[in-house]
């Protein structure tokens, strides 16, 4: 299975703080994506980072990628209580095919 | 901003009974995709569609489900007779196209409730 698998499976930081997310995968992926999801709603796109990429921003987002280590990380700088949410790592063989997700990490910011 | 949407919001049936879960993708995407999360669990993928047929399929989807883009703009789920664990939140989402790396953009969810 080439699941990705995130760590730490909860988190819980202050208002400000940065937020670093882990992810693990087990075989070759063409690229990797990270969603969030509030609770008991959808999957929300956050940012989408290829195999041939090292690291990407998107506002307070920075995804990196480490194909070698079959590891990811997310970092949410400067986070805010609205950044509460499940966020999940999910990996693809290619552009059309099954996204396969991590369990996914819990991350809670408090005022 | 375009978006995938989803019908209905909250799905409550008999075990045994027949479901359909409809999904509108966005207007210009090529590739769909059924996935389901059970609660407190992962989202796992079910099927993907293209060019009106399956195009992969996980162990999960067996003979109970099906898909069918009934037209030029919905897309749907059928579970033919369903089983109290079938209960989970079912979400839909599409893609542009293959052939280079394209983002999967997920409906909010129905959540089905099998009793």
């Amino acid at each position: 299975s080439q699941q990705g698998e995130e760590d730490p499976q909860a988190l819980s930081i202050q208002e400000g703080e940065n937020a670093t997310m882990n992810c693990s995968y087990k075989t070759s992926i063409n690229n990797l994506q990270w969603y969030r999801q509030n609770s008991g709603r959808g999957l929300v796109h956050l940012i989408l980072i290829r195999s041939n990429e090292r690291e990407k921003h998107s506002g307070r987002l920075r995804v990196t990628l480490d194909t070698s280590k079959k590891s990811s990380s997310l970092l949410i700088t400067a986070s805010r209580a609205a950044d509460t949410a499940s966020y999940f790592c999910a990996t693809s063989l290619n552009s059309g095919y099954a996204l396969n997700f991590g369990k996914g990490t819990s991350l809670l910011v408090t005022p | 901003e375009p978006e995938v949407t989803q019908t209905p919001s909250h799905q409550v049936t008999q075990m045994g009974q027949e479901v359909i879960l409809r999904c509108v993708p966005i207007s210009n995407h090529l590739y769909f995709y059924w996935y389901r999360q059970i609660l407190g669990q992962k989202v796992e993928f079910l099927v993907s569609f293209y060019n009106n047929e399956i195009s992969e399929k996980s162990e999960i989807f067996d003979d109970q489900f099906s898909v069918e883009r009934p037209d030029g703009s919905n897309f749907t789920l059928k579970i033919r007779s369903t089983k109290l664990e079938d209960s989970a939140m079912y979400f839909c989402a599409s893609t542009e196209e293959s052939g280079r790396v394209n983002t999967q953009y997920f409906g909010p969810g129905t959540r089905l409730t099998v009793l």
